[in-house]
């Protein structure tokens, strides 16, 4: 069964702190991998799109990175502001080939920082 | 402006009375789909559509009815809503399904109780 975990669950930092989001998958086959940021009660909006010949996509201060063969990618924020605060939630698809259109979703990790 | 709305943002309802959401986007997407969110499970899509009178059952399409007439619309129906389906909801469009390296965007949300 296709799966998304997501670490930590939540997690809590100081402005201006960096952070790392970590998850793994087992989805497969494999196309795309994608991180979004969600809003307390507002839709998810994306932040970075990879396919497996992508090892590092920026956005701004947020960079997320996939290493295909061990299955994991992380999603590293640099200097954190307030508005940060949210849930990350990382997303694996397959190929359309695969007749694959449902895309797996992890459980997010919640993001607060503090001032 | 390129976006997704949803109608209405906020319901409450009782059992049993017939309920539609509206969905409806404004970049001709192919690909549209409805995805409901509750703590601690994360987004978990219940029906998608690859294109006008195309439509397929997602992970969690029990009560829940869809129609794709027109390419801009894709309406969800609760023909007869129990709490159980009490939940957040979100239409999202893509240009092409989420196998494609392409943008997903999502609407603003729907949260409905169910009483």
């Amino acid at each position: 069964k296709n799966q998304v975990e997501q670490s930590p669950q939540s997690l809590i930092i100081l402005e201006g702190k960096n952070c790392t989001l970590q998850c793994n998958y087992t989805v497969s086959p494999f196309s795309n991998l994608r991180w979004y940021k969600q809003d307390t009660g507002r839709g998810p909006v994306s932040l970075t799109i990879m396919t497996f010949s992508e090892n590092t996509k920026s956005n701004g201060r947020y960079t997320a990175t996939l290493d295909a063969d061990t299955k994991q990618s992380s999603l590293h924020i640099t200097a954190s502001q307030l508005s940060d605060s949210a849930s990350y939630i990382c997303v694996v698809s397959g190929p359309p080939s695969g007749g694959s259109y449902i895309p797996t979703f992890g459980r997010g990790t919640s993001l607060i920082v503090h001032p | 402006e390129a976006q997704v709305t949803q109608n209405p943002r906020y319901l409450i309802t009782v059992t049993g009375k017939k309920l539609t959401v509206t969905c409806s986007q404004n970049m001709n997407h192919e690909y549209m789909s409805w995805y409901r969110q509750d703590p601690g499970l994360g987004l978990r899509q219940i029906y998608y559509s690859m294109n006008v009178e195309v439509t397929d059952k997602g992970d969690v399409p029990e009560g829940y009815k869809v129609s794709r007439k027109e390419k801009r619309n894709f309406p969800l129906i609760l023909e007869s809503p129990s709490p159980n389906q009490t939940s957040l909801y979100f239409c999202a469009s893509s240009l092409w399904g989420p196998g494609s390296y392409n943008e997903q965007f999502f609407g603003p949300g729907t949260r409905l109780t169910v009483l």
